[in-house]
């Protein structure tokens, strides 16, 4: 089955500082990916999505690029804002249309 | 519009106790998929229901089952609870399960679950 990996948390950065948050699926086919976000006391939103190889989805500032060489997904912001501190998770979705977590990124940015 | 609800918000139980949890997926939506986060976890896929059926699901036991309405809101109904079920449910809408289009789903806030 599908599965996600994605970097460890929490992660800690300065406002402007330069976000990577590193994701990489393993998938039968070719799945659609997908970055979700849960700002505190928020339901999950997706953030972006890319449903092909080289694809890029962006929204807010966030971008990242569906690579079927290196099966990833790393999520990148040039200019954090203290907004942006929220838990992100990676996902894929397949034919079978249910969504397959990562286990989520803490992201706290300091002013 | 209103956007995926779900009730109640929060729930205490005992173990061995029944559960019932409420879903109204947003509105023009005929598709609703269960997932269980537990604490500081990803969401865990439990099952999808579209018109009426039961088309997919995780890797949960029999405990776990569902409902669909005709007015495509959804239940998720838990037996025997056991303390790991303590967790966030949360119910996600999408539009054409029946079709060969991928469509965003919507998440509702979710119900606390809390199993003593």
């Amino acid at each position: 089955g599908n599965s996600v990996t994605q970097m460890e948390g929490p992660v800690t950065l300065s406002e402007e500082a330069f976000l990577t948050i590193n994701c990489t699926y393993t998938a039968t086919g070719y799945p659609s990916l997908f970055w979700y976000v849960q700002y505190p006391g928020e339901g999950l939103q997706l953030l972006l999505k890319a449903t092909k190889a080289d694809d890029k989805g962006s929204n807010k500032g966030f971008e990242a690029t569906y690579r079927k060489e290196t099966t990833s997904f790393h999520l990148e912001k040039g200019s954090v804002q203290v907004s942006d501190s929220a838990v992100y998770f990676c996902v894929s979705s397949g034919s079978a249309r249910q969504l397959t977590f990562g286990s989520g990124t803490q992201l706290t940015v300091l002013p | 519009d209103a956007g995926v609800t779900q009730s109640p918000t929060h729930l205490i139980k005992t173990r061995g106790q029944q559960v019932t949890l409420r879903c109204s997926p947003k509105s023009g939506h005929d598709t609703v998929s269960w997932y269980q986060q537990a604490l500081g976890q990803g969401p865990q896929f439990i099952f999808q229901y579209y018109e009426e059926e039961e088309r997919q699901r995780g890797n949960f036991p029999d405990r776990f089952s569902g409902h669909q309405f005709p007015n495509y809101s959804s239940e998720l109904n838990v037996n025997a609870l056991e303390l790991d079920d303590s967790a966030l449910y949360l119910c996600a809408s999408s539009l054409g399960a029946g079709t060969s289009r991928l469509n965003e789903q919507f998440f509702g806030p979710g119900t606390r679950l809390t199993v003593l």
